[in-house]
């Protein structure tokens, strides 16, 4: 089926520390979502972009949708402990009535 | 608003036993769908509605039936639970049109099929 493929899978951070990761198709995408996940709870969405090229910011979260709509990233600038949980990405393609694809997900820890 | 609520929030069954996962939202939201989450894995979509009365498949249907006879409810029915239905199970709801892709996911129901 359809996938997403996300990285890193895993990363630790220390606070301060500003944090990227992305997500890539081999096919095109309308809508890019990004979602965070803590544990034992459901996904909450952070940023939606539905432009390629579009650049969104949510506080200290900053999000582009890809020129060529297969790929898109997020960035945390100034990480805080709060941060750490787990991002999914999720991609949308035309005529899919909402239906996302979900990327596995990149796994933010505090460093040790 | 509670927003999207799922009931039970565990649940352990026999192999072989049927059961009910329940999901409502008072948002007035006219899409609504099913995600199970495995460990290391993305959100996969099970079903899903845009509205009352419509009801399609998502990516893994097989095992899992649903119907949508309010706008607020969305009930998910395991007709006879096998081990691979050992998941975490996610109900979200989102407005139809372009923002249909902004969904509202509840906590989750955590299934275990022994």
């Amino acid at each position: 089926g359809q996938q997403l493929n996300q990285s890193p899978q895993s990363m630790f951070i220390q606070e301060g520390e500003d944090v990227s990761m992305n997500c890539t198709s081999s096919s095109i995408f309308n809508t890019w979502l990004w979602y965070k996940q803590d544990p034992g709870e459901g996904p909450v969405l952070l940023i939606a972009l539905y432009k390629a090229g579009e650049l969104t910011s949510n506080g200290r979260l900053t999000a582009q949708f890809g020129i060529t709509r297969k790929d898109s990233f997020l960035n945390i600038s100034a990480s805080i402990p709060s941060d750490v949980g787990i991002y999914f990405c999720a991609g949308q393609r035309g005529g899919s009535q909402g239906n996302l694809i979900f990327g596995k997900g990149t796994k933010l820890s505090v460093k040790p | 608003n509670a927003g999207v609520t799922q009931t039970p929030k565990f649940q352990v069954l026999k192999t072989g036993q049927s059961m009910t996962l329940q999901c409502a939202q008072d948002m007035n939201h006219e899409y609504m769908s099913w995600y199970r989450q495995d460990p290391g894995m993305g959100l996969r979509l099970i079903h899903y509605s845009v509205g009352a009365g419509i009801t399609d498949q998502g990516e893994v249907p097989n095992g899992y039936n649903v119907s949508r006879s309010t706008t607020e409810d969305f009930p998910l029915r395991l007709l006879s639970a096998a081990p691979s239905q050992t998941s975490v199970y996610f109900c979200a709801s989102s407005i139809a049109g372009t923002s249909a892709y902004e969904q509202y996911f509840g906590p989750g129901t955590r299934l275990t099929v022994t």
